[in-house]
C-alpha cells in the first residue's frame, strides 16, 4: 500500500482481556518498529523487527506484551490482560532496512487503545 | 545512552512570524537528528533529518534546522508561521552505529500554537 496501514484505528477494551493490534507496513520494507504513545508524552519505543525477527524487544513493558511478524509483512502486537495503564497510541512504522544510516522511518496513523 | 530535550513544552506565536522550537540532545556517538510533525489526529510526518552532511537542513513546509554540535542543539526554525503549522513537534534523535538499527528516541513534544 501507499503507507503503513494499522488497525483497528480505536478499540475500547473491559481490564482484563486480550487485544491484538495489527500493522501493514509499507511493501518491501524489512524494518518495523512498535512504539507507544501515552496521552501527551513522547513516543516510547516498544520492539524492532528486522524481516521476521525481533532483534530488539527491550521496550515492551511487561511479559503481557508480545508482537509478531510474518512473510516479513504483518506485524501483530498482543497485549495480554490488558490493564488501565496501557491506555495509549500504539504506532506502527517500517523502513527499508536496518542499515540504512538516516533511512526514513514512515509512521502509521495508530491504533487508539482505551482500557476501561 | 541517547536522549533530546525539548526546552519548551508548548510554544505560542502569531502568523506571520518566526518560529523556533528547541532541541539539544545528547549522544555518545554522532546521531542522526529528525523532526517530525503530528497533526490532530493524524501520524507522525517527518519534517527534516540531519545525517552528518549539511549542518544546516531544510525540510517541508519551509522548515528548517541547524545542527551545532558544540551546543548539542538542533533547533527548529521557520521564518513565518502559518495557521496550519499549528501541530505537535518532535525531537528525535538515533544512533544506528550504536544500537545497530534506527532505534528513535524521541522528545516529550512541543506543541505549537499560532494565533490569527
Amino acid at each position: 500500500g501507499a503507507g503503513v496501514s494499522q488497525s483497528p484505528s480505536n478499540k475500547v477494551t473491559e481490564k482484563g482481556k486480550d487485544v491484538e493490534l495489527r500493522c501493514d507496513p509499507i511493501s518491501g520494507h524489512t524494518a518495523l518498529y512498535w512504539y507507544r504513545q501515552r496521552l501527551g508524552q513522547g513516543l516510547e519505543f516498544l520492539i524492532y523487527f528486522q524481516g521476521n525477527s525481533a532483534p530488539d524487544k527491550s521496550g515492551l513493558p511487561s511479559d503481557r506484551f508480545s508482537a509478531e511478524r510474518t512473510g516479513e509483512s504483518v506485524s501483530t502486537l498482543t497485549i495480554q490482560r490488558t490493564q488501565q495503564e496501557d491506555s495509549a497510541v500504539y504506532l506502527c512504522a517500517s523502513s527499508l532496512n536496518r542499515a540504512g544510516f538516516g533511512n526514513t522511518i514512515y509512521f502509521g496513523e495508530g491504533s487508539w487503545l482505551t482500557v476501561v | 545512552a541517547q536522549s533530546v530535550t525539548q526546552l519548551d513544552s508548548h510554544v505560542s506565536v502569531s502568523e506571520g512570524t518566526p518560529v523556533l522550537l528547541r532541541c539539544n540532545y545528547s549522544s555518545s556517538y554522532s546521531p542522526s537528528l529528525f523532526w517530525y510533525v503530528q497533526h490532530p489526529n493524524k501520524g507522525l510526518q517527518l519534517l527534516l533529518k540531519y545525517t552528518s552532511a549539511a549542518t544546516l537542513v531544510k525540510g517541508i513546509n519551509g522548515f528548517e534546522a541547524e545542527f551545532k554540535k558544540s551546543e548539542t542543539s538542533f533547533h527548529l526554525t521557520k521564518p513565518s508561521a502559518h495557521m496550519s503549522d499549528a501541530a505537535e513537534y518532535f525531537c528525535v534523535v538515533s544512533d544506528s552505529r550504536h544500537t545497530g538499527f534506527q532505534k528513535l528516541v524521541f522528545g516529550t513534544g512541543t506543541r505549537l500554537l499560532v494565533s490569527p
